[in-house]
């Protein structure tokens, strides 16, 4: 199994600001996802990380609000602009390493809480 | 899309009394189905998982049933330990792609 590191694990930030989470993952993978849990909340896709091309965002999260970047198979990063309250969530990484299966493993994630 | 509605939200036992938690998928090309535990602080852990080519799947002390007629999947803890605390994720997914669309959680309590 890949071993998952996040960074900031948790920060306080205030409104309007951006913030920037990285994910380091020690092994090369087939697939990168950031999901979005708020508060006692399931978990919600945001995006699929594509390496060397844009992230394909799910329905309700676009690219100016959650830029994405991938630039290789072992790193990814997740934006979050202009940020508001509502914007207070865990963000967690996940990647799949085999293609022959959809087991996905998570990040410990980063805890935003917006001011 | 796909939903999956999980049941019930909270859930209390007595430590070495068993846990049920259900869950139901929407669409029938799911075929993937794992559940996963999240400690508090921490992502969420696969703690076990079964495909739609298989009606039961056991762990030692963790179980997880399915039923693709009802669609219906159930995960079993017998002889809960209060580490078994926490929240638990069921989860579906299915072929052409990755994505997993997850329930709504419960949160496990199991009293000393």
């Amino acid at each position: 199994s890949a071993v998952i590191s996040q960074k900031p694990s948790r920060d306080i930030c205030q409104r309007g600001t951006s913030l920037t989470i990285q994910c380091q993952v020690d092994s090369q993978v087939t697939m990168m996802f950031w999901y979005r849990q708020q508060p006692g909340q399931s978990l919600t896709l945001i995006a699929t990380a594509n390496q060397g091309s844009e992230a394909t965002y799910e329905s309700g999260f676009v690219i100016d609000k959650f830029p994405i970047s991938r630039p290789n198979l072992t790193f990814s990063t997740l934006t979050v602009s202009n940020m508001s309250p509502e914007d207070s969530s865990i963000y967690l990484c996940s990647v799949v390493i085999s293609s022959g299966a959809n087991v996905l493993t998570f990040g410990a994630g980063s805890r935003l809480t917006v001011l | 899309g796909e939903n999956v509605e999980q049941h019930p939200s909270t859930l209390s036992v007595q430590e070495g009394d068993s846990a049920v938690i259900k869950c139901t998928y929407s669409d029938s090309a799911s075929n993937y189905f794992p559940w996963y535990k999240q400690e508090l602080g921490k992502g969420p852990q696969l703690i076990i998982d079964i495909r739609s080519n298989v009606g039961e799947k056991k762990d030692q002390r963790i179980a997880v049933t399915l039923n693709k007629t009802a669609k219906h999947f159930s995960l079993h803890i017998t002889e809960t330990q209060p580490e078994d605390s926490a929240v638990y994720f069921c989860a579906a997914s299915g072929t052409g792609g990755f994505k997993t669309i997850f329930g709504a959680g419960t949160r496990l309590f199991v009293k000393a």
